[in-house]
């Protein structure tokens, strides 16, 4: 079946520090692949979408590029601020499917 | 923005309770969703459901029954409801499933004694 590995649990940084969270996954075909981000006492929100090889989804400085070669759609901004400060969680999903398949989140800290 | 609202946002009941939560989406999305939120576990789906009267099984469905009423209304029972079920649960909505994107509740966080 469809899974997705979120190599980080939790990430702190300092603001205007780069950003990286490793994303991977596997599944057949060809899924659309997400990033969401979840505030505390919210529910996740959409963040972007990407769902064809080279794509480069993008919202709010973050941005993300679908590499079917290393099965991988890692989460990069160049300056994190804290209001940055959330769950982001990586998902795949199959266009003519139902099911999302979410990666087990990580929570990122930005210090002041 | 489209809109989908939990009830109650919080609720507490004991071991052996019964226990309803309910969704409602404003969008006039096919797709419902419900998932439970764990720490060290994500998000997993419960069930979903693609239209009023559909239920569809999801990955961790045991010890909670579904009922998809209508197209805007979507709960989740608890029949007999234990410790291990204590967690924040989430609706959510899509249009056409799982290609594009979902559109999630505020939560109800369920505490069962």
């Amino acid at each position: 079946g469809d899974s997705v590995t979120q190599t980080e649990g939790q990430v702190a940084l300092s603001e205007e520090d780069f950003l990286t969270i490793h994303c991977n996954y596997s599944a057949s075909g060809y899924p659309a692949l997400f990033w969401y981000v979840q505030y505390p006492g919210e529910g996740p929100q959409f963040l972007f979408r990407a769902s064809r090889d080279k794509e480069k989804g993008s919202s709010r400085g973050f941005e993300a590029t679908y590499d079917k070669g290393t099965t991988s759609f890692h989460l990069r901004k160049a300056s994190v601020q804290e209001s940055d400060s959330a769950v982001y969680y990586c998902a795949l999903g199959h266009n003519a499917g139902a099911k999302l398949t979410f990666g087990g989140g990580t929570r990122l800290t930005v210090r002041p | 923005e489209a809109a989908v609202t939990q009830s109650p946002r919080n609720k507490v009941t004991v071991t052996g309770g019964n226990v309803t939560l309910s969704c409602r989406q404003t969008n006039s999305h096919n797709y419902m969703y419900w998932y439970r939120q764990d720490t060290g576990h994500g998000l997993r789906l419960i069930h979903y459901s693609y239209g009023a009267g559909n239920l569809q099984i999801g990955d961790v469905p045991d010890g909670y029954k579904a009922t998809r009423t209508t197209q805007e209304d979507f709960f989740l029972l608890l029949e007999l409801a234990s410790p291990s079920q204590t967690s924040l649960y989430f609706c959510a909505s899509s249009d056409i499933g799982a290609g594009e994107r979902l559109f999630f509740g505020h939560g109800t966080k369920l505490s069962v004694l």
